[in-house]
């Protein structure tokens, strides 16, 4: 069974230009979250979706950052415009709404450097 | 609201040695606790999980880690300290409800030594 799937892997970006990464969860996964995790700190989350509704996104500063999830399958999260504190990993990850035991399966992440 | 404390951002220990990181949490719910493990470069694996039942719960590569009420821990434990458990290990909490975030501590970084 595949993974949780992140791509680009690495991402070098100037301030002030937009970047997005994409996201595609564990097959039948209907909750998706999107944590941020800075160096040395611990994944903090950004927003979870159940399905293509986002349940809660009270993280997520949304004068930049902007999150959808088409169809309940894949999603994407974009930054426009980065700023150099939004250099990090940003982590995907994936359960099983109503079974399974509060597990998440998570992606490799997406390392995000702005200069 | 819950929250995750773990005690001491880095643990060095010896090969052979007993490896004991730390975790207190704090739930208004009882609670789910986690433990994953991040090489460099890689994403969360999970280690061990406690959910309802049996306190201890053993996981992966040896680790086990006991749930405590009365003290509200989760410490992780590993008899015997390997070069391949370098990494950083992270406690998480969550509500209990299947499709909940986790709310995770800071981390702690595991050195081993020859």
């Amino acid at each position: 069974e595949a993974g949780v799937v992140q791509s680009p892997r690495y991402k070098i970006i100037e301030k002030k230009q937009p970047v997005a990464f994409w996201c595609n969860p564990i097959s039948g996964h209907n909750t998706l979250y999107w944590y941020l995790q800075n160096l040395g700190q611990g994944p903090e989350l950004l927003i979870r979706y159940e399905n293509e509704e986002a349940v809660d996104d009270s993280q997520l500063p949304k004068d930049r950052f902007s999150a959808e999830r088409l169809k309940g399958v894949d999603s994407t999260l974009k930054i426009q415009p980065a700023e150099l504190g939004d250099s990090a990993v940003y982590l995907c990850a994936s359960s099983p709404y109503g079974t399974g035991s509060g597990e998440l399966f998570f992606g490799e992440g997406s390392r995000l450097t702005v200069l | 609201a819950q929250s995750v404390t773990q005690l001491g951002s880095h643990v060095s220990v010896s090969e052979g040695a007993l490896v004991l990181l730390r975790c207190n949490y704090s739930s208004s719910v009882p609670p789910y606790l986690f433990w994953y493990v991040q090489y460099p470069n890689q994403g969360l694996q999970l280690l061990l999980k406690y959910t309802t039942g049996a306190t201890l719960v053993k996981g992966i590569n040896g680790f086990e880690a006991e749930f405590k009420k009365s003290e509200t821990s989760f410490h992780l434990t590993k008899p015997s300290a390997h070069m391949s458990d370098a990494a950083e290990y992270f406690c998480a909490v969550s509500e209990g409800q299947a499709g909940s975030a986790l709310i995770f501590g800071k981390g702690t970084t595991l050195s081993v030594s020859s």
